[in-house]
């Protein structure tokens, strides 16, 4: 059964450290969303991404936040200079037939 | 914008017990209804979803009726296992595919 696959599983990094966390979304998937969770709360939108453009965005995904699809598999949220309340579960997922498919989610640790 | 709104946890039950998780939404427009289930450590899963109004979702025991008139989707299972033991959210998805969670309802089943 086709899967959205997550890269790093875990990443622990500094204050301040540029991340960048990694999805594969479904192949045949044309919508693409990053999900937020920090430990102990509700998921939350960050973004959508439609057509190699962002198609909505919510009040967390500011200027440290960007998105990417570099090539035709992988997409890519990149924090630019991470903050400890940048510590999360982060969620890809991918539209088809109606239905988001999750990954298995990327933990982020600042320290 | 749109809200999801769960009964508030974490929900204690004894194998075999009735389960009850409320859910109301507020949306605009004709949004699909979701649950969804996080076991410890792992992401989150596609527990079942309804399209339509009146539509009942089923899976592994659980149902779910979108209910229009009362802007419900309350999770139901008659008689739940410790195998349960899981977080549950409640979830709307719009037109866009954007997704609006519940806080999400800890539920823990004891032999």
């Amino acid at each position: 059964e086709p899967e959205v696959t997550q890269t790093p599983s875990h990443q622990v990094t500094q204050m301040g450290q540029e991340v960048i966390l990694r999805c594969v979304p479904i192949s045949n998937h044309l919508y693409f969303y990053w999900y937020r969770q920090i430990l102990g709360q509700k998921v939350e939108f960050l973004v959508s991404f439609y057509n190699n453009e962002i198609s909505e965005k919510s009040e967390i995904f500011d200027d440290q936040f960007s998105v990417e699809r570099p090539d035709g598999s992988n997409f890519t949220l990149k924090i630019r200079s991470t903050k400890l309340e940048d510590s999360a579960m982060y969620f890809c997922a991918s539209l088809g037939a109606g239905e988001l498919f999750f990954g298995e989610g990327s933990r982020l640790t600042v320290l | 914008g749109d809200s999801v709104t769960q009964m508030e946890g974490p929900v204690t039950l004894s194998e075999e017990a009735f389960l009850t998780i409320n859910c109301t939404y507020t949306a605009t427009g004709y949004p699909s209804l979701f649950w969804y289930v996080q076991y410890p450590g792992e992401g989150l899963q596609l527990l079942l979803k309804a399209t339509k109004a009146d539509d009942k979702g089923s899976n592994k025991g659980f149902e779910a009726t979108y209910r229009k008139e009362t802007t419900s989707f309350h999770l139901e299972k008659g008689s739940v296992q410790v195998s349960d033991s899981a977080v549950y959210f409640c979830a709307l998805e719009d037109n866009a595919g954007k997704s609006t969670f519940g806080d999400g309802t800890t539920l823990t089943v004891k032999p």
